[in-house]
């Protein structure tokens, strides 16, 4: 299993962001597929989960109307876009895979994760 | 949300000692449709991502040492290190994912005395 994240950059309050996490080593289109912050010297939060058609989202209450996640089956990619940012959405945004079920589960395995800084 | 809440911050253990972490939900994770406990543990190093080492509240993850223990069910929860090695200084996290959002303790810091 191999996820890679990218896009993570310094970007201004207010402004908008994409990440991306590609995936190998496993049939991408069979799991939900997850997306995690840790803030710098905090624990990991939770930020967003797709099922593996793409048909169900769910986010934490802080991404709603301001984070969007997809997925393209085809390309073993997920997505985070970001717009509206925030000081306090800096860290480390971490891509995950579930463990499986349909209903999901937890998280399975971890990327290296791609930093975001927000700042003036 | 589900409030996870673990202890000690810290703990500071010999090694070759036990290392205990205890973790709180504040709603019960154990679900009665098939009778498991929707707790996982997760081993965090520096500059690290975090690595599952528990699901279910008690299985544990191929690979995973079995000096690494989880218990408990409903509420409370305990990940116990059995005969702490070097390796196993970390910042370990209790999740739950019994809903949605999922939620993380605070996290223990486990160091060598």
């Amino acid at each position: 299993v191999q996820l890679v994240e990218s896009g993570g950059t310094f970007v201004q309050p207010g402004g908008s962001l994409r990440l991306s996490c590609a995936a190998s080593g496993f049939i991408f289109s069979n799991y939900w597929m997850h997306w995690v912050r840790q803030a710098p010297g905090k624990g990991p939060v939770w930020v967003s989960r797709i099922n593996s058609d793409g048909t169900r989202i769910d986010y934490a209450d802080f991404g709603k109307g301001r984070f969007t996640t997809s997925r393209d089956n085809a390309k073993n990619t997920l997505h985070l876009e970001m717009k509206s940012l925030r000081a306090e959405d800096t860290g480390i945004y971490y891509c995950a895979r579930d463990r499986g079920g349909v209903l999901g589960s937890t998280l399975f395995f971890w990327g290296q994760g791609t930093p975001v800084t927000v700042s003036s | 949300d589900i409030v996870m809440t673990q202890s000690p911050d810290s703990l500071s253990v010999s090694l070759g000692e036990t290392a205990t972490i205890n973790c709180k939900s504040s709603q019960n994770v154990l679900s009665n449709s098939n009778n498991k406990d929707y707790l996982a543990w997760y081993q965090q190093k520096p500059r690290q991502p975090p690595k599952l080492l528990i699901h279910w509240a008690s299985a544990r993850e191929l690979g995973v040492p079995d000096r690494f223990s989880g218990s408990g069910s409903g509420t409370d929860f305990t990940l116990t290190i059995s005969s702490l090695q070097a390796e196993d200084v970390a910042v370990y996290y209790c999740q739950q994912y019994y809903s949605t959002p999922r939620t993380f303790g605070q996290g223990t810091k486990v160091e060598v005395k």
